[in-house]
């Protein structure tokens, strides 16, 4: 089976200083790696993905993560944070070795939450 | 271009009710997955489709739950004799084609979400 761990509900960062939100995955063979934002009362959206290639993946909003297949780790950075970064964030993989239909599905983390202080 | 909507935004039922929930996938997607969210956790898989069919299945708790998505467009997840157990936010997704053989694979953009509070 496939899982996700993000092992800080919450990361305090001050504005202007680089900040990184945690994801370790679990899967069985290779994996597909995501991560999503969450405003309040609004759907997730989508901020970057590792497929294949450079191990350093740019995203949206000038967020970045950096895949890690010897740790099993996929953290998201930003150089300088936002006040308005300020969100849940969600970590998510898929297993593509897995064969069949059920290869689509996302498993996603418990998600932390990112709070960015002036 | 427009986004993945979902109706009603909130939905408040009795215990033992049946429930509704519609999603609206972007325009050319053909692969559809509901999710459900419950307070506090991630999105937990229920059912994905890939055209008018529901290719996996696997993530719907009991058989209280079924989708469909007849045209291969709109898509209604279904609740019958709603418990309070039920209550979450129910997301929606679509995405482009998604081929196993190239392993090709198109990010889920997702809905806001229906929350479903069952009393």
């Amino acid at each position: 089976a496939q899982s996700v761990a993000q092992p800080e509900d919450q990361v305090n960062v001050a504005e202007g200083n680089p900040l990184t939100v945690k994801c370790t995955y679990s899967v069985s063979g290779n994996p597909y790696l995501f991560w999503y934002v969450q405003y309040p009362n609004r759907g997730l959206q989508f901020l970057l993905k590792y497929i294949t290639g450079d191990n350093l993946v740019k995203g949206s909003y000038g967020f970045e993560a950096e895949f890690n297949k010897s740790q099993t780790s996929f953290h998201l950075k930003k150089p300088s944070a936002l006040v308005s970064d300020s969100a849940l964030y969600f970590c998510a993989v898929r297993d593509i070795t897995r064969s069949g239909a059920g290869s689509y599905q996302l498993t996603f983390g418990k998600g932390t939450k990112l709070s960015v202080i002036p | 271009g427009a986004g993945v909507s979902q109706t009603p935004s909130n939905k408040v039922t009795e215990k033992g009710k049946y429930v509704e929930l519609r999603c609206d996938p972007i325009s050319g997607h053909t692969a559809l997955y509901w999710y459900r969210q419950s307070l506090g956790q991630g999105p937990e898989f229920l059912i994905y489709f890939q055209g008018t069919g529901a290719a996996d299945d696997s993530g719907l708790p009991n058989d209280r739950f079924f989708a469909v998505r007849p045209e291969g467009s709109v898509s209604t997840l279904k609740i019958q004799r709603t418990e309070r157990g039920d209550s979450a936010v129910y997301l929606c997704a679509s995405s482009r084609y998604t081929n196993v053989k190239t392993s090709t694979y198109n990010e889920q953009f997702f809905g806001p979400g229906t929350r479903l509070t069952v009393l």
